[in-house]
Parts: structure tokens; C-alpha cells; sequence
């Protein structure tokens, strides 16, 4: 069954580094998205992604975040200077279209130090 | 976003059919109706989808009432692999479909 794979698997960095979050979804699927999940609470929508632009983001995606697919085939998250709040653990997902479920990668925890 | 409304949890013993039910009060007409799930420390999982009919895949049912305030997801036969938090999502046509995660229903299956 086809996968949303999501690298690294963990990642620790220090506060004010950059990061970036990769992803590659589903070959066929048109919309992606990011999502987060802090320790103990709820998954959080960040952005969508259609067509090569942001469709939709959240408050909480602000200008420290940004996303690109850079070669058709992956799709990242860029946080450009980290903060302790920014631990969490970042869902990628993708989706064939309306009408159809989203398939969700199993996530980057990602440690700010 | 419409919003949903399940109860925290749910127990389940082992073997036995698990009705999951949800409330979609202010669900609009060509809003689709989604369930996922999140097992422990793993990232949310599709289970089903639908828009007016009941729907079967593998995994599970989803009987959708008449007037879609309601639909109830139903594991035919709970495992110990069944226990998950699980959301159902009422997922907008318009736009761009983004899926909003509530609290959803905690699952304990006994064994």
C-alpha cells in the first residue's frame, strides 16, 4: 500500500537553528499538508498545499515557517530559527483529491534543545 | 469548520462489535463525513469516509443517519490493535478539504 514517508524519523536542535522537515508523499496525490502534535494534546493543522502554493494556513504557521515542493516529489517544512515551543511532532500528509481520505505519514519528532 | 461531538472514551472488550458515535450538528450538505484514528505514539490513520450512504472497507462500517446529523463507525470485531483515539471529521468541499482534528474518542479494548 502506497506510504507517506517522512524524514528524519527524530530530530534535536538547538534554539534559533533552522530545520527543515522532508517529506515525500503519495505519487498521485495533488494536496499535502503539515500538521503538528504537541506532547499530550491535539494534532494541530499547519498548512495546505495545492498547485504549487500555500491554499490555507494556520495562525499558528507564522513567518518563521515556510514550505516548498522543490522537485515535484518531496515536500518540505522550514522553520527558520527553532524556539523551545516549536517540540512537537510534525504530521506530513497528502490526499488524492475532494472527496478522498488523506493518508498521514508516521511524523518527525522534532526536540528543541 | 463544522464541529463535531463524540464522547471521550469508549471500552470495548475483545472480539465484540465497537459502535463509535458521532454528532454532526452543524454539518453542511456537501460536507464529507471522515473517521480517522491515532494509535499510540503513531500518526493519525484513515479509516472511512462518506457523504450520505453507509460505506464498508476493510478496516470498518460507517452508517451515516438520513438527516447526517449523525453517523456511527462500527469495528465488526475489536482487536487489542484497536485501541486508538479515534475522530470523525466533517470535511468541507469547499476550498480545500482541510481535515480538523478534535479530541475525538479514546478506545480501550479489554481483553
Amino acid at each position: 500500500e502506497p506510504e507517506v514517508t517522512q524524514t528524519p524519523s527524530h530530530q534535536v536542535t538547538q534554539m534559533g537553528q533552522e530545520v527543515i522537515l522532508r517529506c515525500v508523499p503519495i505519487s498521485n496525490h495533488l494536496y499535502f499538508y503539515w500538521y503538528r502534535q504537541i506532547l499530550g494534546q491535539k494534532v494541530e493543522f499547519l498548512v495546505s498545499f495545492y498547485n504549487n502554493e500555500i491554499s490555507e494556513k494556520s495562525e499558528i504557521f507564522d513567518d518563521q515557517f515556510s514550505v516548498e515542493r522543490p522537485d515535484g516529489s518531496n515536500f518540505t517544512l522550514k522553520i527558520r530559527s527553532t524556539k523551545l515551543e516549536d517540540s512537537a511532532m510534525y504530521f506530513c500528509a497528502s490526499s488524492e483529491g475532494w472527496g478522498y481520505g488523506y493518508t498521514f505519514g508516521s511524523g518527525t519528532r522534532l526536540t528543541v534543545v | 469548520d463544522a464541529k463535531t461531538t463524540q464522547p471521550n472514551s469508549m471500552e470495548s472488550n475483545e472480539e465484540e462489535p465497537v459502535h463509535l458515535p458521532c454528532n454532526h450538528s452543524t454539518i453542511s450538505g456537501t460536507d464529507y463525513i471522515h473517521w480517522y484514528r491515532q494509535l499510540p505514539s503513531q500518526g493519525p490513520e484513515y479509516v472511512i469516509h462518506g457523504l450520505t450512504s453507509n460505506v464498508n472497507n476493510r478496516m470498518a462500517s460507517l452508517a451515516i443517519a438520513e438527516d447526517r446529523k449523525s453517523s456511527t463507525l462500527i469495528l465488526h470485531r475489536a482487536t487489542l490493535r484497536d485501541a486508538a483515539v479515534y475522530y470523525c471529521i466533517d470535511v468541507n468541499s469547499g476550498g480545500y478539504q482541510k481535515v480538523t482534528f478534535g479530541t475525538g474518542t479514546k478506545l480501550q479494548v479489554i481483553p
